[in-house]
């Protein structure tokens, strides 16, 4: 069975950094992107950047770019999306999907990490 | 990269047919035929439905159905039911090899 196992949520104060993660499990990990996917309260999905576990390449939306990164860990099929110093408007759900390599969509999904900064 | 633009919401009675619609550019939805739909639950993992435009994976009703004109593309739920009642996302590749979102539409039966 395909899963996305996503980390779970966080409460942290502007400034603090954080590091989510992104477990796949029950398909071979190293053969499909990882992409994740912003989500800010009462508002639409946002792509924000991609990843391929096998060698790294990671591609960032222009909105993102600079703001988070994204790495993984193919030891451990795990991918990452992180922040050095986080802002009140980072809070949202942040979900992970992954991509098969040569196609252009996103067939399986995480449920997503919900990260709130507040003061 | 602006987002692609659907309806706020959509309704329809059970057993209706409805259409969402979403607009992008050429260097979106009008330049490739890599169009996808989700739906999507609150508190669940979004459900990819349409791919490639028209494509329905494994699993997807026979009641959900794609295609594009142009610079926009539709979704069209036929034979409405209760279950279907969520928020419905368009995405497209793009120029910049990235991925774009509609703003999403929520679907009332």
């Amino acid at each position: 069975e395909v899963q996305l196992v996503q980390s779970g949520a966080e409460v942290k104060k502007p400034g603090e950094s954080l590091k989510i993660s992104c477990k796949g499990s029950g398909y071979s990990f190293t053969t499909y992107w990882i992409g994740w996917v912003r989500q800010m309260p009462g508002k639409g999905l946002e792509w924000m950047g991609i990843i391929y576990p096998d060698d790294s390449d990671t591609r960032y939306s222009p909105s993102f770019q600079g703001q988070v990164t994204i790495s993984a860990d193919k030891s451990i099929s795990t991918a990452y999306l992180q922040w050095s110093s986080l802002k009140a408007s980072d809070t949202a759900m942040y979900y992970c999907a992954r991509r098969q390599n040569a196609i252009r969509y996103f067939d399986f999904w995480g449920l997503g990490t919900l990260v709130t900064v507040s003061s | 990269q602006s987002a692609l633009t659907q309806p706020a919401s959509v309704s329809g009675s059970p057993g209706q047919s409805i259409t969402i619609s979403c607009t992008g550019t050429s260097s979106d939805v009008g330049g490739y035929n890599y169009v996808s739909w989700y739906q999507h639950h609150p508190g669940k993992a979004p459900k990819l439905m349409i791919y490639d435009v028209s494509k329905r994976p494994s699993g997807v009703s026979n009641r959900f159905s794609g295609s594009k004109s142009g610079n926009t593309a539709s979704l069209t739920i036929s034979g409405l039911q209760a279950e279907d009642e969520a928020d419905y996302y368009c995405s497209s590749y793009t120029s910049s090899s990235t991925w774009v979102f509609g703003g999403g539409t929520k679907l009332t039966v």
